[in-house]
């Protein structure tokens, strides 16, 4: 099993520009969130799915879309970069039954805005 | 709603000296807690986990966890570090089913070999 894998590992863009960053994982998990890390704040959770078409606001969401069509896939979309989304994205992926969640991450992309 | 503190943000210890970082959670009902490592350049890994049981649980490479319920905390100990310790070290909960979790702002750990 490849796990969670995230591609690219480092992208830079111009405000304004929009792009994807690609999150699959082969776990055969249902749950799937993006965080976003930045220094002296920890991770905060961008957006989380439970399954293939349903996705749910985390507590950053804001300039950020995402969509879950398939059980693998997770992919996260900047609309308009903004310098303030620069930062390291971390996307990470579990089960949802019973009580023994635990999150398995990928190895994140670093995302510069300029 | 919930939140995780994590009062030292920066760790600098000697090799075999003994580690204690500290995490207090705000969270009225049941909890999952979590510790997870990120070494430099890595992605994080779970060191351990409480979801029940034994307040005190036993994690990978030698470090362990105590959890208190009436303080709120879930402190993660090791007796004797060593250099490859060094690295950033995060508290996180989340409430059985909700899918939330929410992480500490990390401690970071430096081991002088």
């Amino acid at each position: 099993n490849a796990g969670v894998t995230q591609t690219p590992k480092f992208q830079v863009l111009k405000t304004g520009q929009s792009m994807t960053l690609q999150c699959a994982q082969d776990m055969n998990h249902e749950y799937m969130s993006w965080y976003r890390q930045d220094p002296g704040m920890g991770l905060r959770l961008i957006h989380y799915s439970v399954g293939a078409g349903i996705t749910d606001q985390g507590e950053v969401p804001n300039g950020y879309n995402v969509s879950r069509s398939t059980t693998e896939d997770f992919p996260l979309r900047l609309l308009s970069a903004a310098p303030s989304q620069t930062s390291v994205y971390f996307c990470a992926s579990s089960w949802t039954s019973g009580v023994q969640e635990t999150q398995y991450f990928g190895p994140g992309t670093r995302l510069l805005v300029l | 709603a919930q939140s995780v503190s994590q009062h030292n943000h920066h760790v600098i210890l000697s090799e075999a000296a003994s580690l204690e970082l500290g995490c207090n959670y705000s969270y009225g009902g049941t909890v999952n807690l979590f510790w997870y490592v990120q070494y430099p350049g890595q992605h994080l890994q779970l060191l351990l986990k409480y979801f029940s049981g034994d307040p005190l649980v036993k994690g990978i490479k030698g470090f362990e966890a105590e959890f208190i319920k009436s303080k709120f905390s879930f402190n993660l100990r090791k007796p004797s570090v060593q250099w490859s310790d060094t690295a950033e070290y995060f508290c996180a909960v989340n409430a059985p089913g909700t899918y939330k979790y929410i992480f500490g702002t990390g401690t970071r750990l430096k081991v002088l070999a």
